[in-house]
């Protein structure tokens, strides 16, 4: 029963245009939710979060949304840049749980 | 230094070996965690640390895995008997508690032959 889910393994974006990546989860108990990102060879580093109380959180270039109800969140990269391909991690937490669970991740190209 | 240390970064062992992979996390941090990645996976969540609680062990995989942490800091994962499906990416971050971003090391690159 895989509980964070990313149905997209890969998204191909042409540079400068928008890149949305997407992630469903299935436990209602989760109320924190994080984006990382990971290069080859590399751990993943996060690159933004968003708390279940609010429904978007922006950061430069990055923006997250969360809606509860569907129990969806996505993440808008604008514009991308060829910097931004990478594999994109979404991972949610419940606050009685304390550890992170991870999607499958969404390799990204940015095409010049 | 400032970030999580995982050494070695690459461990080549035989089948049945035991191997020892070892985390320094971020200094002050009080939750320590070990994923793993298999090639064309995901995180896989092994265990968790944090502070003086008894660890969350429910991700380990068998018996055949142990993970300590001495003095809340450095962490050792241990396996024994290493099979031919414990190649991966073993992967260690930290984080300033419970329900925070983590920050990861590189990573530790098993192969079992």
């Amino acid at each position: 029963d895989q509980q964070v889910k990313q149905n997209s393994p890969s998204l191909s974006v042409q540079e400068g245009r928008i890149s949305i990546l997407n992630c469903d989860y299935t436990n209602s108990m989760f109320d924190y939710f994080l984006w990382y990102k990971k290069y080859p060879a590399e751990g993943p580093t996060f690159l933004i979060s968003i708390s279940s109380i609010k429904d978007k959180n922006e950061d430069g270039r990055f923006t997250v949304f969360l809606n509860k109800s569907a129990k969806h969140l996505s993440l808008h990269i604008v514009p991308s840049q060829p910097g931004d391909s990478a594999v994109y991690f979404c991972a949610a937490s419940a606050v009685n749980a304390g550890k992170s669970t991870f999607g499958d991740g969404t390799t990204l190209t940015v095409k010049p | 230094g400032a970030g999580v240390s995982q050494s070695p970064s690459n461990k080549v062992t035989e089948k049945g070996k035991d191997v020892e992979l070892r985390c320094d996390p971020i200094s002050g941090h009080t939750a320590l965690y070990w994923y793993r990645q298999s090639l064309g996976q995901g995180l896989e969540f092994l265990i968790y640390f944090q502070g003086n609680s008894a660890p969350d062990k429910s991700g380990l995989p068998s018996d055949r895995f142990s993970a300590e942490r001495t003095g809340g800091s450095v962490s050792t994962l241990t396996i024994q008997r290493t099979q031919q499906e414990d190649s991966a990416v073993y992967l260690c971050a930290s984080s300033l508690g419970s329900n925070e971003k983590l920050f990861f090391g590189s990573g530790t690159q098993l192969s079992v032959l």
